[in-house]
């Protein structure tokens, strides 16, 4: 079963098009992330938010934009995409107890492709 | 810094045979954590395993068992009479207790096929 719920599944876009991914996460979590899943390379954690606040950005470029108006839903903004940008981009949620030892709870990715 | 090392991109078996999965990890910390992920075709990661720094005892649920040995900073995965539904990539995974949240550095997966 997953709890985390992930919009849309596939989105082709522009490089000058402003697009949005959309997580929702039904698990009762505090915490939520983005991660970037590119072919033969280990998945990149991008943002993560703890109860509403972010807690991470891990230098990623301003064209991505984390957006997280309550503990539920994180969304990510896109605009100006480079074709490098190309990717699985995955959302996690967790509980949020700022626990190391936390299991994440993932969607089933939005597949990019920027042209 | 912390990394994952999977070194086997893809794996093909038959049916039933059995099948190692490696992981090796490098870390400074003392405390930390070790996983597994299931990624099947349809996305999504799914959590198979957590393993902390401080016990070494092997795993088994199952088809599925882990052996971590601290002294060759592994954390393999066998799956024993592996199946056709067991095809997936899968991801070896570290965190750090001094991160102070769930910070998971991924290895780059391996591919498993099963074929019938």
């Amino acid at each position: 079963e997953t709890g985390v719920t992930q919009t849309p599944r596939h989105l082709v876009m522009g490089m000058t098009n402003k697009k949005s991914l959309k997580c929702e996460q039904h698990l009762g979590h505090n915490a939520m992330y983005w991660y970037k899943q590119s072919a033969k390379k280990p998945l990149e954690l991008m943002f993560v938010y703890n109860f509403k606040e972010q807690t991470e950005n891990n230098s990623v470029p301003s064209r991505f934009s984390p957006e997280c108006p309550n503990s539920s839903h994180l969304f990510l903004h896109l605009h100006t995409l480079q074709p490098e940008d190309s990717a699985l981009y995955l959302c996690a949620s967790s509980q949020g107890e700022r626990q190391t030892n936390e299991k994440l709870f993932f969607g089933s990715g939005t597949q990019l492709s920027v042209l | 810094a912390q990394k994952v090392t999977q070194a086997q991109t893809e794996i093909s078996v038959v049916e039933k045979e059995d099948v190692t999965l490696d992981c090796v990890y490098e870390t400074r910390d003392t405390t930390y954590y070790l996983f597994w992920y299931k990624q099947p075709p349809s996305g999504e990661l799914v959590f198979l395993i957590r393993r902390n720094s401080f016990d070494e005892q092997n795993e088994i649920s199952g088809r599925y068992s882990w052996n971590f040995q601290k002294s060759t900073s592994s954390f393999n995965f066998t799956i024993t009479a592996s199946q056709v539904v067991d095809s997936a990539v899968y991801f070896c995974a570290l965190s750090e207790a001094w991160t102070g949240f769930q910070k998971l550095v991924f290895g780059t997966g391996t591919r498993l096929l099963v074929s019938p």
